[in-house]
């Protein structure tokens, strides 16, 4: 069965340490993968998008993610967090057309 | 301007009233959908809708009722509603299924 596991449902970085999210999933066939971002009060906004073009695929804002197959991982950084980076950051696997979600991690910037 | 607008953002509603979410979309896709948000718990998918053909959770109560009529409108219907629906319901498009999606800003339904 396909299934997405972010390990941590709160991470809590200081302003302009590096941002680590991680992301690991469960999948029968080669996959797509996706992080989607939710700002406070708004609905969410792709990121990056991973479709087997390329392992290391960046985004807007500065984020970027490593396909890894071997340790079935495509986690998020990005070198420097900002304090405009505080949001809810999703992982997501495409299944047949339907998208299996991540629950979540929220991401806390400390000044 | 998100692309894809919700009404209302914020809804109050008792168990026995009759109330409509409404979604619009202006970026041309064939595809919408129905996400429910709950603290903690990952996105559900409700309902799909992809040139009028429509894909339904099984797991989701009649008392939610969709309705697409035409590509760029989508409209979730309630009536009976528990205190355990009270969540955030997305609206989302894409171009097609499969393609990434694009969000409205939800709208937040307490059901008292």
């Amino acid at each position: 069965a396909q299934s997405v596991t972010q390990l941590g449902s709160h991470v809590s970085v200081s302003e302009g340490a590096l941002v680590l999210l991680r992301c690991n999933y469960s999948s029968s066939v080669p996959p797509y993968l996706f992080w989607y971002v939710q700002y406070p009060n708004q609905g969410l906004q792709l990121l990056l998008k991973y479709t087997s073009a390329a392992t290391l695929v960046k985004g807007i804002n500065g984020f970027e993610a490593e396909f890894k197959k071997s340790e079935t991982s495509f986690h998020l950084t990005k070198p420097s967090a900002h304090m405009s980076d505080a949001a809810e950051y999703f992982c997501a696997l495409d299944s047949n057309y339907q998208l299996i979600w991540g629950a979540g991690t929220k991401l806390i910037i400390k000044p | 301007e998100t692309g894809v607008t919700q009404t209302p953002r914020h809804l109050v509603m008792g168990m026995t009233n009759k109330k409509s979410l409404k979604c619009e979309q202006h970026l041309g896709h064939n595809a919408m959908y129905w996400y429910k948000q709950s603290a903690k718990k990952p996105l559900e998918l409700m309902f799909v809708y992809s040139l009028e053909e429509r894909v339904e959770n099984n797991s989701v109560p009649s008392r939610f009722s969709p309705e697409c009529p035409n590509s760029s409108h989508l409209f979730l219907h309630l009536h009976t509603l528990q205190p355990e629906d009270s969540a955030l319901y997305l609206c989302a498009s894409s171009p097609s299924r499969g393609s990434p999606l694009h969000f409205g800003n939800g709208t937040r339904l307490t059901v008292t």
